[in-house]
């Protein structure tokens, strides 16, 4: 059974980089069927597709965080990364990692989501 | 960027009614991209429906998902009480990949 499970610091100052990792277990993550994305969700609020990366390093973001986004994938360790810069409270959120098809972008695995608060 | 609009924003049923749920797009969705997922609290969402019609893996018959180009619903037939949650509707038709602001399905 595929599992993801989101890893990093709870907690950011504003102004500073969020950074977390997706750890896959149970399946490949260099399959050339799937991609690997983040989604994340305020307090409260609804979801927020924040980009997505293929094995190769290929990658897609939404461009509303565009300029402050950057997804990694290090396929050695199972594991993809998302960085975002210049964080603020805004961004102060659950953060979810999940898998989508390479050709139908739902999100079919999902990890147990992390909660990243931005506050000095 | 498509904006999806669901309605209504809370739905108050009882166990063993149905509930139709609704989103609507700010323009057409190619080829039915829309998909559904239920949210629990303190869970991840869990995919329902894809291609507006299918249902995942494991996902019981009750639930069922329709309509075309801008308009779209998810039906549960007969509500079970596991299944009052919160429901999203997204899109896959054009980036960015976009999610509804969801429906609460409450306890009457």
């Amino acid at each position: 059974q595929l599992q993801l499970q989101e890893s990093g610091p709870r907690l950011v100052k504003p102004s500073e980089t969020l950074s977390l990792t997706c750890t896959v277990s149970g399946g490949s993550i260099t399959s050339p069927n799937f991609y690997w994305g983040w989604i994340r969700q305020p307090p409260g609020k609804g979801l927020e597709w924040i980009g997505s990366t293929y094995y190769s390093g290929r990658t897609d973001y939404n461009p509303s965080l565009k300029s402050r986004v950057t997804i990694s994938v290090d396929t050695s360790k199972k594991q993809f990364s998302l960085r975002l810069t210049s964080v603020t409270a805004a961004d102060t959120a659950v953060y979810y990692c999940a898998r989508h098809r390479a050709r139908d972008i739902y999100f079919d695995y999902w990890g147990q989501g992390t909660l990243v608060s931005v506050s000095s | 960027e498509i904006v999806l609009t669901q309605s209504p924003g809370t739905l108050s049923l009882s166990p063993g009614e149905r509930a139709t749920l609704s989103c609507r797009a700010s323009q057409s969705v190619s080829s039915r991209y829309v998909a559904w997922y239920q949210q629990k609290p303190g869970q991840a969402p869990r995919l329902l429906i894809y291609g507006a019609s299918s249902r995942a893996t494991g996902i019981p018959d009750r639930f069922s998902g329709s309509g075309s180009g801008t308009d779209f619903s998810l039906t549960i037939t007969r509500l079970e009480p596991e299944d009052f949650a919160v429901y999203y509707c997204q899109q896959y038709g054009s980036l960015p990949w976009t999610f509804g602001q969801g429906t609460k399905v409450e306890i009457k």
